[in-house]
């Protein structure tokens, strides 16, 4: 079975700092990952995916994250933090035997301090 | 507009009801799914759709049904609400349904049940 963990579920950084949130994920086969933003009051938004084509992937806004199969780990990072960044963070698992199943950790909600 | 849109967008209803969230898409997905998102729990599947022929059961159908009434609509029915059942849904579509597909989503609903 597939499942992700998201370590901390609030982090906190200042404006133009660096971003890092963790997704830990258990799979035993290839997983495809992925992490979504959400906004208050809106739905959920791609941010970036692993499909095994780059281990470094980068996404909108910034944000990046890196596929490392040693670690079963794949972060969300990004450089400078902005107060727009501030929102809830779901970091994904795509089951690949029944296709297209989601599994979604707990998420982080991520705080931006001025 | 947008391409998958949920209504309505906030509910209150009364234990015992009937109630209907139902779900809109322009992409020209096969593919729908309902979650339901509850603080610190992330994102769980309810009930998935491949085509208008074929709905299956995701993590946490019990006490919920629904409808694909067409490849664009896809609803979600709780028979007779409880209060543990207030959260937030979300409804999502994806294209093929490989497990490298985005899913896209909603902006969801906000039901309260008292």
């Amino acid at each position: 079975a597939q499942s992700v963990t998201q370590l901390g579920s609030h982090v906190s950084v200042s404006e133009g700092a660096l971003v890092l949130l963790r997704c830990n994920y258990s799979s035993s086969v290839p997983p495809y990952l992925f992490w979504y933003v959400q906004y208050p009051n809106q739905g959920l938004q791609l941010l970036l995916k692993y499909t095994s084509a780059a281990t470094l992937v980068k996404g909108i806004n910034g944000f990046e994250a890196e596929f490392k199969k040693s670690e079963t780990s794949f972060h969300l990072t990004k450089p400078s933090a902005h107060m727009s960044d501030a929102a809830e963070y779901f970091c994904a698992v795509s089951d690949t035997f029944t296709g297209n199943q989601f599994y979604f950790g707990t998420g982080t909600s991520l705080t931006v301090i001025p | 507009d947008a391409d998958v849109t949920q209504t309505p967008r906030n509910r209150i209803t009364k234990t015992g009801k009937r109630i209907m969230l139902e779900c809109s898409q322009t992409k020209g997905h096969d593919r729908m799914y309902w979650y339901r998102q509850d603080p610190g729990l992330g994102l769980q599947l309810i009930y998935y759709s491949f085509d208008v022929k074929d709905i299956n059961k995701g993590e946490i159908s019990d006490g919920y049904s629904v409808s694909r009434q067409a490849q664009a609509k896809f609803s979600l029915s709780l028979e007779s609400a409880i209060p543990n059942q207030t959260a937030l849904y979300f409804c999502a579509t994806s294209d093929s349904g490989a497990s490298t597909d985005t899913q896209y989503f909603g902006p969801g609903t906000r039901l309260t049940v008292l």
